[in-house]
């Protein structure tokens, strides 16, 4: 147990809709993280969120967004869902901004756009 | 950029043999290194880091992995393989992406098939 927890665990949407996926982070981590994880693949970054601001970002669209709440809680959105986008969705907390830190991973939300 | 390899998507072993499982990385930098496990359907364990301490590094359920700086690589063994090591396995370079963002890159994984 990573003390990290995502809701919902599975969801279906189609093409065009949007979704809100959920993540509460371990007590006091303050750095949030989501990665994408296509069927297969390695898990790939999305996009870091530090006390409340977005700090860094991967290659995706600014269709994805986040937001990151006082309460170690945060949230991933994104608009216009493409077929693309069915996937593992994984959040992940740490304490901390240094490399050597490590990143504790929920157990994921897995997406299905129809 | 930093990445890292993993050679051999698909690995099998028998029950009691060696486990090993391979990953090179490429950095300009001192890396940061983690193996980490997903069981099916679930998210990522952390099995160990390398964070220049110490080269030889010891992980949890039996696992340890060696940085070589000389071969770029940091693979992961195992003493002798167990029914419930059956899972995908990731090596990932902890790097710092645009703005102050650390972000972690993942390798495409190994996974693992016990036999008994």
């Amino acid at each position: 147990e990573t003390g990290v927890t995502q809701s919902p665990t599975h969801l279906i949407k189609t093409r065009g809709q949007q979704v809100t996926l959920r993540c509460s982070s371990q007590s006091g981590h303050n750095t949030v993280s989501w990665y994408q994880q296509a069927l297969g693949q390695g898990p790939q970054f999305i996009f870091q969120y530090y006390r409340e601001e977005e700090n860094g970002r991967g290659n995706f669209p600014p269709r994805f967004s986040g937001l990151q709440f006082p309460n170690y809680s945060s949230e991933l959105n994104v608009n216009a869902l493409e077929l693309d986008d069915s996937a593992l969705y994984l959040c992940a907390s740490s304490l901390g901004q240094g490399r050597q830190e490590t990143q504790y991973f929920g157990p994921g939300t897995r997406l299905l756009v129809l | 950029a930093q990445s890292v390899t993993q050679l051999g998507s698909h690995v099998s072993v028998s029950e009691g043999a060696l486990v090993l499982l391979r990953c090179n990385y490429s950095s300009s930098v001192p890396p940061y290194l983690f193996w980490y496990v997903q069981y099916p359907n679930q998210g990522l364990q952390l099995l160990l880091k390398y964070t220049s301490a110490a080269t030889l590094v010891k992980g949890i359920n039996g696992f340890e992995a060696e940085f070589k700086k000389s071969e770029t690589s940091f693979h992961l063994t195992k003493p002798s393989a167990h029914m419930s090591d059956a899972a995908e396995y990731f090596c990932a370079v902890a790097i710092f992406s645009s703005g102050s963002a650390r972000q972690l890159t993942f390798g495409s994984g190994t996974q693992l098939t016990v036999l008994p």
